[in-house]
């Protein structure tokens, strides 16, 4: 079974604060996912990477940044925490070409105050 | 206009009943479709693929209509444990990078 992990289920943190948000997947998944989730808008992609060091924004990527130093773990950096990056955060993970089922992790809900 | 818009609903409906979800998306050139699901503070599971013949689970039926840009999922015999919301999927040109509605959420009453 793939199993994809996010480091906080509920984190709460204050505006100007920066976040960091970490994913691990144990499938050696060669692509992964941020988003976030918003009532009435679905998912909206931040950012993805098809491989270690690479990154590729999604529809939303202002005010985030990534980091994938290594193939298991991919992080959602937060530089300065504002109150409409309050939301749910989900990450992904897909192997590559071929498949397109992605598998989330639980997700982190995050409070900006 | 959403790349992707589904009925919010909540549908209610009872057990035992038949339920049907439609999905319209904007990009002619996507070339995969699929449900997903979500329970009530979890993440999304994949539900089933949808292909071009339409294919069938079990209790659930999902068909694509190409030329409508449409696709929509059965659900024959409701459990209680259907309740959820149900998320149209579909590729972004063709690529990896999935569009998601925002889902509709379903309610089945004892």
């Amino acid at each position: 079974d793939v199993k994809v992990t996010q480091s906080s289920r509920y984190l709460v943190k204050r505006t100007g604060e920066k976040v960091f948000l970490e994913c691990v997947q144990d499938m050696d998944h060669e692509n992964m996912f941020w988003y976030r989730q918003d009532p009435g808008l679905g998912l909206r992609l931040i950012y993805f990477s098809y491989d270690v060091k690479m990154k590729e924004k999604g529809d939303i990527p202002e005010g985030y940044s990534v980091s994938r130093e290594k193939k298991e773990r991919f992080s959602l950096i937060l530089e300065s925490a504002s109150t409409n990056q309050t939301s749910m955060y989900l990450c992904a993970s897909t192997p590559l070409a071929g498949s397109e089922t992605q598998y989330f992790g639980p997700g982190t809900r995050l409070l900006v105050l | 206009r959403k790349e992707v818009e589904q009925d919010p609903g909540p549908f209610n409906v009872p057990e035992g009943a038949t339920v049907a979800f439609n999905c319209t998306y904007s990009n002619s050139a996507s070339q995969s479709f699929f449900w997903y699901r979500q329970d009530c503070r979890k993440e999304p599971k994949l539900l089933m693929s949808v292909y071009s013949s339409g294919n069938e689970d079990g209790r659930f039926t999902a068909q694509l209509n190409r030329a409508s840009q449409y696709i929509s999922l059965l659900i024959r015999d409701s459990k209680l444990s259907d309740s959820a919301t149900y998320l149209c999927v579909v590729n972004k040109d063709s690529s990896y990078k999935l569009i998601f509605g925002s889902g509709t959420r379903l309610l089945v009453r004892p």
